[in-house]
C-alpha cells in the first residue's frame, strides 16, 4: 500500500514566478490537507480539502492556492513567489471520521 | 500565539535513557493530540497519539501522559537509541476539520 506521495521531491524557482506541487493520498484517504514547514520551525496549516472544496484555511495569502481532483488527488499553487516562500511543502492525507494524518516525503522549494 | 507550547528546544540524552519531552494546549476544545517524530528532510512521522479519555497511553518504548485538568501532555521515551535522534512534535486539533495545530518541535540527540 503506497503511503501518500508528492512530486517533485525538490524545486527551484526565482521571485516572481508560480509553482505547483501535486500530492497522491494514502490509498483510502479522502481528505488532503497542506503545510508549509520553514526550516527550524513546525508546520503550518495552509489549507484543507475534502469532497474537491477546500473546507479549512490558514492564514496564508490568495497567492496561495489548490485544487482536488475526483480522484482525491491534490494540487497545491503558489503564485508570484517571494523569498520568504522558500520552505518544505508537506501534504498529509486522512480519511472518513480518522484523525491520523499520514504525511508525505514533502516538497523543497527554494526561491532565488 | 502559540496554541501549544512545546518544551525544551533541544535535548541531549545519553543511550538507554529515558527522553521526556512536554506540550501544554490552552484551547479546551483540542480532543486529539498526536506526537510526530521527523528526521532532516523527510516528512513528520506518526509515533503516538492520544485522546482526553485516556491518562496513559504505551506503544513499545514510547508512552504519552495526558493530564487534562493541567492541560499538559508529555512523550516519554524509554530506552532511548541513537536511531531515535530526530525532531519531535506535538499536535493538537479539534473540529470538524480537524486541522493540526504543532508545537515548534524538540531537537533530541541521543548519544551513543
Amino acid at each position: 500500500d503506497a503511503g501518500v506521495t508528492q512530486s517533485p521531491t525538490h524545486l527551484i524557482k526565482t521571485r516572481g514566478q508560480q509553482v505547483t506541487l501535486r500530492c497522491s493520498p494514502k490509498s483510502g484517504h479522502d481528505t488532503v490537507s497542506w503545510y508549509q514547514q520553514a526550516l527550524g520551525q513546525g508546520p503550518q496549516f495552509i489549507f484543507q480539502y475534502y469532497e474537491e472544496e477546500e473546507r479549512q484555511r490558514g492564514n496564508f495569502p490568495d497567492r496561495f492556492s489548490g485544487h482536488q481532483f475526483p480522484n482525491y488527488s491534490s494540487e497545491l499553487n503558489v503564485n508570484a513567489l517571494l523569498l520568504g516562500d522558500s520552505a518544505l511543502y508537506l501534504c498529509a492525507s486522512s480519511g472518513g471520521a480518522q484523525d491520523t494524518q499520514y504525511f508525505g516525503p514533502g516538497t523543497r522549494l527554494t526561491v532565488l | 500565539q502559540q496554541q501549544v507550547k512545546q518544551s525544551p528546544q533541544s535535548l541531549i540524552v545519553q543511550k538507554g535513557g529515558i527522553s521526556i519531552i512536554n506540550c501544554a494546549y490552552e484551547n479546551t476544545a483540542f480532543d486529539y493530540f498526536p506526537w510526530y517524530q521527523q528526521f532532516p528532510g523527510k516528512g513528520p512521522a506518526l509515533l503516538i497519539a492520544i485522546r482526553p479519555d485516556v491518562s496513559e497511553k504505551k506503544e513499545g518504548r514510547f508512552t504519552i501522559s495526558f493530564n487534562k485538568s493541567a492541560k499538559q501532555f508529555s512523550l516519554h521515551i524509554m530506552d532511548s537509541q541513537p536511531g531515535d535522534s530526530a525532531t519531535y512534535f506535538c499536535a493538537a486539533c479539534a473540529g470538524n476539520n480537524r486541522k493540526l495545530i504543532w508545537g515548534l518541535g524538540t531537537s533530541l540527540a541521543v548519544n551513543p
